[in-house]
């Protein structure tokens, strides 16, 4: 079984809907993040959670929201989904410090129309 | 600003040997990443360089200039697996991870 998983892996959404992505993971990391991936930009970060009662936000928050349910469970929602939020999703853990690799989802697809 | 710069995209040949360049401006460094990505997959961890030189993992080697603003992947004995995207991230001064757009490698029989 996957070390982190994410749900859905495809959604396809009209602008205005909310829309919840879902990340777990099973490696027991701490850390937690999430980023989005466009053609010819780097991975950009939303939101990122140390530990179940720390939420930060990244480079690019608005509009989105995240919430940090468990150690295990990190999602990302979409109040009202906009086309330009078109984009591949990735979820990543990171085991302690910085310096550590990240583990990432598999992605999740998301095309907004 | 912040910047990482990489090539779009580079053909090689397989069994052949490829270097991916990375040059970073950012505010502080405080280490270099390289991580491998297969279309419509998760980046996976390659690398990691904090001091200069190189360090050889297998047929992957990373190499870090801290006073140039410079990194390189080299590949050897290409094959046809290795046909992927290549991350670099740096780690700036408040320890936030900057990415690269990433260097397409295409790999030819």
């Amino acid at each position: 079984d996957a070390d982190v998983t994410q749900t859905p892996r495809n959604r396809i959404t009209k602008t205005g809907k909310r829309i919840m992505l879902e990340c777990s993971q099973t490696k027991g990391h701490d850390r937690m993040y999430w980023y989005r991936q466009d053609p010819g930009l780097g991975l950009r970060l939303i939101y990122y959670s140390f530990d179940v009662k720390d939420i930060n936000k990244g480079e690019i928050s608005d509009g989105y929201s995240v919430s940090r349910q468990a150690q295990a469970k990190f999602s990302l929602s979409l109040e009202s989904a906009i086309p330009n939020q078109t984009a591949l999703y990735f979820c990543a853990t990171q085991i302690g410090g910085e310096v550590d690799e990240q583990f990432f989802g598999p992605g999740t697809r998301l095309t907004v129309l | 600003g912040q910047n990482i710069d990489q090539p779009t995209e580079m053909t090689a040949t397989e069994g052949a040997i490829v270097q991916i360049n990375c040059t970073y401006q950012t505010s502080g460094f405080n280490g270099l990443f390289w991580y491998q990505q297969h279309a419509g997959e998760a980046p996976t961890f390659l690398s990691y360089n904090v001091l200069d030189g190189l360090e050889e993992k297998g047929r992957f080697s990373s190499f870090l200039s801290r006073s140039k603003g410079y990194s390189y992947l080299l590949l050897k004995e290409l094959q046809m697996k290795d046909s992927a995207s290549y991350l670099c991230a740096v780690l700036d001064s408040n320890y936030q991870l900057i990415w690269g757009a990433g260097t397409k490698l295409i790999i030819k029989p």
